[in-house]
Order: C-alpha cells, then structure tokens, then sequence
C-alpha cells in the first residue's frame, strides 16, 4: 500500500468498555510496531512483531492491553475494561525488517475513554 | 534505561532564520538515531536517520548530526519557513524498539 493505515482515525469509549484498534503495515514489511502518545508526554514503546510473532511485548502497560498480528500483515490492538488514563494518540508503525531500517508511521488512532 | 531528552522545548523565531534543535541521551549502545516531524493531529514523518557508524546525513534544508560518545545529535534547520512549524521528535534504537524524547515545538513566524 501507499503508507501505513490505521482504523479507527479516532475512538470514544466509556470506561469500562473494550476497543480494537487496527494497523495496516506497508505492504512487505515484516516488522510492526505499536506505540503510545500520551497527552503532555513522549511517544511511548507497546509492542513490536517479526512476522506474526511478538518477541518483546515489555512496553504492553497492562494485562489489559494485548495485541496480535495474522498473515504478517494486519494487526489488532485490544484494550479491555478500558480506563481513563488509556486515553492516548495510538500510533503504529512498520519497517521493512527489524534492524536498523527506518520506521513509517500511520497518523494514528485518538482514544478517548469517557 | 535509555532516556532521551530534547532541548528546547519550544522554539519561536522569524521566517529565514537558521536554527539547531538538540537531542541527548544516556546510553551510546544505539544502531542508530531518527528525527522525525509531527504535525498537529497527524502522525510521524521521517526526516533523517542517522546510522550509528556515521557522523551526518542531510536532506534539503536539513542536516543532522551524530555524537555517539557523548550522546548527543543536533538538526539544523537552514533559512526555516513558515512551513517548517511542527514538533520535531528525535529517537534513538536500541534493540528493536525506538525512544523518542518529549519533542521540541517550532514555530516559524512569517
């Protein structure tokens, strides 16, 4: 594809409730990686795939946060029991491998938990 | 734990200047370094990356830096425009994953 997508652009949920955030990576690329932006706060590290596996999921902030990736292609992000502070500016990203390759960016998914 | 640290953290100057955002951090064990624009409610674009074995890469208007020893990378931005008004993050990689600094906000006033 032209760029990384994602879907929803924006989200609004109640507490309590569960969300799906997608990615679609640049067609080819293997790896994927997911990060947070917080408002008032640097991006922060979630989640990144080789493949369709997950080798360092050390950034998830909780068990309530899980991710997967099928065909080495789409990946879903999952919130449960969503929280206010889990509002944030979702970004994902993908590079043609996991090494030294530059990151390409989506323009992200905006969650608001009310 | 890397951190990253990005100074100023915002910046207002008049159309033509020429300026140099600063990014630290602690650890050198890096592959390599990336800045990267951010415009508001948009996502992230790539300007420059930086290997880790190499000193600067350029593009356009933009040149960027690489101390490794000392952790730290400059982007100089030559006769700025209007147009150049965004937050500019810097990241480093090590391992698999990137740290970003909190960003620096530019704004160029015409």
């Amino acid at each position: 594809g032209a760029g990384v997508s994602q879907s929803p652009s924006n989200k609004v949920t109640e507490k309590g409730k569960d969300v799906e955030l997608r990615c679609d990576p640049i067609s080819g690329h293997t790896a994927l990686y997911w990060y947070r932006q917080s408002l008032g706060q640097g991006l922060e590290f979630l989640i990144y795939f080789q493949g369709n596996s997950a080798p360092d999921k050390s950034g998830l902030p909780s068990d309530r946060f899980s991710a997967e990736r099928t065909g080495g292609s789409v990946s879903t992000l999952t919130i449960q029991r969503t929280q206010q502070e889990d509002s944030a500016v979702y970004l994902c990203a993908s590079s043609l491998d996991v090494g030294m390759e530059t990151q390409y960016f989506g323009p992200g998914t905006r969650l608001l938990v009310l | 734990k890397q951190e990253v640290t990005q100074i100023p953290a915002a910046l207002s100057v008049p159309e033509g200047e020429n300026l140099v955002l600063n990014c630290s951090f602690t650890d050198s064990a890096i592959y390599n370094l990336q800045w990267f624009r951010q415009d508001p409610g948009k996502g992230l674009t790539s300007l420059l990356l930086i290997q880790s074995s190499q000193r600067e890469q350029t593009s356009g208007r933009l040149n960027a830096s690489l101390d490794k020893s000392s952790g730290r990378s400059t982007l100089y931005i030559a006769a700025s425009q209007p147009g150049d008004s965004a937050t500019y993050l810097c990241a480093v990689r090590g391992g698999n994953k990137l740290v970003f600094g909190a960003g620096t906000i530019l704004r160029v006033k015409s």
